[in-house]
């Protein structure tokens, strides 16, 4: 099956910097989402984003899907961006989400 | 329109009891799933219904038991419970995962804690 694997593991920053964050998949994919959970375990989608870039405010995202990655962009960090970021794709059959294991950001002010 | 709704939120069982997770959503979606998180594992898939009357496994079933006999609702079984199952159980609802386009997404529950002593 599809594997997708997340780096870094862990991220700490400090407020106001920015952190890139890389999912790879195994396989090629028409769907690759990325998720983030916050401190109290809510589950947010932020972008479906199976090729091309996206931008939403401070985050963007953008995935070469022909080289199996995708690469999530937060700039001018903030303690509310803490959490833990994944990446999900569809599995070939279509029937589930494959998540990488995600990538904990720690913002401090 | 409450999305994905889950109960309890926490709970605390002993090993060999047995219990249900409920999970319910308003959107008509006929996808539904259950994952459990672990640290440092992500999410995994546990059991997962592409429409009412239709259930498959996911990557780790084993211990765990659904049903789908509506659309709205999409209970997680636990027929004895064991340490190695205390865990967050999150319920998740899209369209079928292979028609997720943009602006479809899929929509979680907020978790349930769950703790085998």
């Amino acid at each position: 099956g599809i594997q997708v694997e997340q780096s870094p593991p862990d991220l700490i920053l400090q407020e106001g910097a920015n952190s890139t964050l890389r999912c790879n998949f195994s396989d090629s994919v028409n769907n690759l989402q990325w998720f983030h959970q916050n401190p109290w375990g809510q589950l947010i989608n932020l972008f479906y984003i199976p090729s091309g870039t996206k931008q939403n405010g401070r985050l963007s995202a953008t995935t070469v899907a022909t080289e199996r990655y995708s690469l999530l962009y937060i700039s001018s960090s903030q303690t509310t961006d803490s959490g833990v970021y994944f990446c999900a794709v569809v599995n070939q059959a279509g029937t589930a989400l494959i998540f990488g294991k995600g990538t904990t950001l720690s913002v401090s002010s | 329109n409450a999305g994905v709704t889950q109960t309890p939120k926490f709970q605390v069982l002993k090993t060999g009891q047995s219990m249900t997770l409920q999970c319910a959503q308003d959107m008509n979606h006929e996808y539904m799933s259950w994952y459990r998180q672990d640290p440092g594992m992500g999410l995994r898939l546990i059991h997962y219904s592409v429409g009412a009357g239709i259930t498959d496994q996911g990557e780790v079933p084993n211990g765990y038991n659904v049903s789908r006999s509506t659309t709205e609702d999409f209970p997680l079984r636990l027929l004895s419970a064991a340490p190695s199952q205390t865990s967050v159980y999150f319920c998740a609802s899209s369209y079928l995962p292979g028609q997720i386009i943009s602006g479809n997404t899929i929509y979680f529950g907020e978790g349930s804690w769950l703790t085998v002593v």
